[in-house]
């Protein structure tokens, strides 16, 4: 099973700032990463797929990155509706997700 | 748009069974494999299982083998989760879920619905 390790587990940014989540896979899933967005009582969202393809009706502000076992989600500028948890999920062999990272105001 | 409705959540006692539902609707149910995933109190994601969309193949997580079954009924846009033998452990919030179309892997997730709590309890 590949184990999907995420970092940091909680993130503490202002509004406006830049924030930087990382996924790390103990195996390479090449660029067959996904990442999701949930809020308190609702279901995920997919954020981008392939790694650094942004879903539909994705804002900008959200943008991927990476290959094999090293990846990032960076949002440029956090709006308030942008604080969550975030999934990253690998859909090479079988799927796994990470445990996710939880996005606070500071 | 896409929409996943979930129902069948409910207290249920440790060793008894439920079957949960996902009725679909805003697309072509039948042209997609559906999954299941779960999401105990306060915890991450777990994934359960997932149909082929013509409900030929199935494949489970290795912690509910033998006691789940996913099933689909295109006639009827649902899918279905029978679950039997619960256990405390299988609290959660269950969502239905559909394969993206973007890529041939059947494990990319597009659309979720919003969850039916099972709760597993004497």
């Amino acid at each position: 099973e590949i184990v999907m390790t995420q970092s940091p587990a909680t993130l503490s940014v202002s509004p406006g700032e830049r924030a930087t989540l990382s996924c790390r896979a103990s195996q390479t899933v090449s660029s067959m990463l996904a990442w999701y967005q949930q809020k308190p009582g609702q279901a995920p969202r997919l954020l981008i797929y392939g790694a650094s393809t942004r879903a539909t009706g994705i804002p900008a502000r959200f943008s991927g990155s990476g290959f094999g076992t090293e990846f990032t989600l960076t949002i440029s500028s956090l709006q308030s509706e942008d604080f969550a948890v975030y999934y990253c999920q690998q859909y090479k062999n079988w799927q796994t997700f990470g445990q996710g990272t939880k996005v606070e105001i500071k | 748009q896409v929409q996943l409705v979930e129902s069948g959540g409910s207290v249920v006692q440790p060793g008894r069974s439920l079957r949960l539902s996902c009725t679909a609707s805003g697309f072509a149910f039948s042209n997609y494999g559906m999954h299941w995933v779960r999401q105990a109190p306060g915890k991450g994601l777990e994934w359960v299982a997932v149909i082929s969309s013509d409900g030929s193949t199935k494949y489970y997580a290795d912690f509910v083998k033998g006691r789940f079954t996913i099933s689909r009924d295109n006639s009827k846009n649902t899918l279905y989760l029978q679950m039997n033998s619960l256990r405390a452990e299988d609290t959660a919030v269950f969502y239905c879920a559909k394969v993206a179309g973007y890529t041939s892997s059947w494990y990319l997730i597009d659309d979720w619905g919003q969850g039916t709590l099972v709760t597993v309890s004497s």
